[in-house]
């Protein structure tokens, strides 16, 4: 039972241009989200979060929106840059902090210059 | 500060064996959580230890085991080891509830 998926394994963009990696879940109780980055050889790196009292949180060139209704994340690079690729996790939790996080699938983000 | 590390970063078991892994958070991050990451099934969550008490369980079989020191460190243990355990294993520590997780470059095991 995958509750939290990334239909996407893989995503290109042009250098510049806007990346939007997308994430779907099934269980209305989770109420944190987060994603991660992750370069080969090295663990997911955290890059930005959101509660589900929100619906937009911004850092820098990161923005995640949360439509609780449509039970949708989504992540925004803008501009992206050559070193934004990596494999991009998006996870969830049941509350805030809490420790177990369940993660979606992963998707791939080339950015081609 | 030094980030997590993770011992050995990789392990080439057989079937049959068993194998212990080891994790040293960020000084003064008091919890440790497990994952196991496969092509298959993507990051899974093992287990979390909080001040040398196991605090939350992921659906893994009791063959999969952990613990934690009164310094933090956190080691786990594999069983009886299985093909389909290969994977990659990762380690995560954060100060306490309410902050994000920081995770380890994760330990490589391949069961043949």
């Amino acid at each position: 039972d995958q509750q939290v998926k990334q239909n996407s394994p893989s995503l290109s963009v042009q250098e510049g241009r806007i990346s939007i990696l997308n994430c779907d879940y099934t269980n209305s109780m989770f109420d944190y989200f987060l994603w991660y980055k992750k370069y080969p050889a090295e663990g997911p790196t955290f890059l930005i979060s959101i509660s589900s009292i929100k619906d937009k949180n911004e850092d820098g060139r990161f923005t995640v929106f949360l439509n609780k209704s449509a039970k949708h994340l989504s992540l925004h690079i803008v501009p992206s840059q050559p070193g934004d690729s990596a494999v991009y996790f998006c996870a969830a939790s049941k509350i805030q902090g809490a420790q177990k996080l369940v993660f979606g699938q992963g998707t791939r983000l080339t950015i081609n210059p | 500060k030094a980030g997590v590390t993770q011992t050995p970063r990789y392990l080439i078991k057989t079937r049959g064996q068993q194998v212990t892994l080891s994790c040293s958070p960020i000084s003064g991050h008091r919890s440790v959580s497990w994952y196991q990451q496969t092509p298959g099934q993507g990051l899974q969550f093992l287990f979390e230890y909080f001040s040398e008490t196991q605090r939350n369980k992921g659906n893994f079989p009791g063959r999969f085991s952990g613990r934690q020191f009164s310094n933090s460190r956190s080691e786990m243990n594999v069983s009886t080891l299985e093909l389909g355990d290969s994977a990659l294993y990762l380690c995560a520590s954060s100060p306490s509830v309410n902050n994000e997780q920081f995770f380890g470059p994760g330990t490589r095991l391949t069961v043949l």
